[in-house]
């Protein structure tokens, strides 16, 4: 890829609503894709990825993610939020040198008890 | 604990001074990477060492800044005659796997430097 795009800075839910978080990459030969989450207070951990197979790809606490080639996304989704998915939360995909990451600018995400 | 650990966790200096980082990553892994965090952005690639060799270096880095992993295992990031522009998160990784493209990242806690 090269570069990562993530739209929403901030969403508010309640618990229980439905989650889903855009993330869209310009198109740079070989696509994997990651999504990173920093809940409050921890360090950065890895909540799926995608490099081939089923386009849709299913992650840590509930959490799934839809590469769609023709729309250059891969966003990331959970039916029912908890107070416990506040978090920030980081697309990112490999630059033309497959050694370097890029990041998206991060979604945080606050969850109304 | 056997994550990647950073130290210091934080680090106050006045401007044109030098600081050092350093990383150190979970024992099995031979990818180290080094990035820059600043507030409401996400990490930005710094530098990328497979072993001890340094592969890729941002072209965001200037001549001040210069990281090593002499023997393959812990990585030091250097920062010369910082600036206030300097001041940020730095943030370690460490993964190993069949390609540095796929393989899993394992953050460290950071280095928040605040340059007076």
């Amino acid at each position: 890829a090269q570069s990562v795009s993530q739209h929403n800075h901030h969403v508010i839910l309640s618990e229980a609503a439905s989650l889903e978080l855009g993330c869209n990459y310009s198109y740079g030969g070989t696509v994997n894709l990651f999504w990173y989450v920093q809940y409050p207070g921890q360090h950065l951990q890895l909540l799926l990825k995608y490099f081939s197979g089923d386009p849709l790809v299913k992650g840590i606490k509930g959490f799934e993610a839809e590469f769609i080639k023709s729309k250059f996304s891969f966003n990331l989704r959970k039916p029912s939020v908890q107070w416990s998915d506040t978090a920030e939360y980081f697309c990112a995909a490999p630059y033309s040198s497959a050694s370097k990451i890029i990041f998206g600018s991060g979604t945080r995400l606050s969850i109304r008890p | 604990d056997t994550g990647v650990s950073q130290d210091p966790r934080h680090k106050i200096t006045k401007r044109g001074q030098n600081v050092t980082f350093r990383c150190d990553p979970i024992s099995e892994h031979n990818r180290l990477y080094w990035y820059r965090q600043t507030l409401g952005q996400g990490p930005e690639f710094l530098t990328y060492f497979q072993n001890e060799a340094q592969l890729e270096k941002s072209r965001l880095l200037s001549d001040r800044f210069s990281a090593e992993r002499p023997k393959g295992s812990f990585s030091t990031l250097e920062i010369q005659r910082t600036e206030q522009g300097d001041s940020a998160m730095y943030l370690c990784a460490s993964s190993s796997g069949l390609a540095a493209s796929t393989d899993t990242q394992y953050f460290g806690p950071g280095t928040r430097l605040t340059v007076l």
